[in-house]
């Protein structure tokens, strides 16, 4: 089974800080991805990764930065961590599609709430 | 602008009896579907996927179809159980979401299965 750990389920931060959220994967995968999840709004991804040392911009990442240093972990910072960035994190990983379509695999999340 | 959508916010159904759950999708390049189940406080799970090759694919209780003229897919569940209560969202992949299994989610659907 594919197994996706993310640091922490529950975090509490003051805004301003910088925030630190880290995943780690087990399948040797090459992409992983950060999402964020809030209530009508779905899954909307920060920030992607294909290999050790790339990241790609996904559709909202603005405020973030990643970065992937070793193949198995993948860290989303916080620059200066809003109010606005409350929310719950998930972090993904899956197998590049040049061996066929894969699917995602997720960590249980990071709920994250900016007072 | 949404390229998958799920119109139903939220399904109410019968223990025993059948949940559809419907997506549209607004872009052909789409080669590959997924639908997964999320709990509260949990990540998403990977529950079944589809290619654009075939127009059914079913695994145990659950059954995804797909009309590609339409652009239609839907999730069958047979029977549903009050374990099956939880946030479902559909998901698509193709050249336009990017080359590495990028996909894009629909909003999800809220699926309650009463006793």
């Amino acid at each position: 089974d594919v197994k996706v750990t993310q640091s922490s389920r529950y975090l509490v931060k003051r805004t301003g800080e910088k925030v630190f959220l880290e995943c780690v994967q087990d399948m040797d995968h090459e992409n992983m991805f950060w999402y964020r999840q809030d209530p009508g709004l779905g899954l909307r991804l920060i920030y992607f990764s294909y290999d050790v040392k790339m990241k790609e911009k996904g559709d909202i990442p603005e405020g973030y930065s990643v970065s992937r240093e070793k193949k198995e972990r993948f860290s989303l910072i916080l620059e200066s961590a809003s109010t606005n960035q409350t929310s719950m994190y998930l972090c993904a990983s899956s197998s590049p599609t040049g061996i066929g379509h894969q699917p995602q695999h997720f960590g249980y999340g990071t709920r994250l709430s900016i007072l | 602008d949404q390229q998958v959508k799920q119109n139903s916010p939220s399904l109410s159904v019968q223990e025993g009896r059948i949940s559809i759950l419907n997506c549209d999708y607004t872009n052909s390049m789409f080669d590959y579907f997924l639908w997964y189940k999320k709990y509260p406080a949990e990540g998403p799970t990977f529950l079944i996927s589809i290619s654009s090759i075939k127009d059914k694919n079913e695994d145990g209780r659950f059954t995804v179809f797909l009309n590609k003229s339409a652009k239609h897919l839907s999730l069958h569940i047979v029977p549903s159980q009050p374990g099956d209560s939880a946030v479902y969202f559909c998901a698509a992949s193709g050249v336009y979401g990017g080359s590495q299994g990028n996909l894009i989610f629909g909003k999800g659907t809220k699926l309650s299965v009463k006793p």
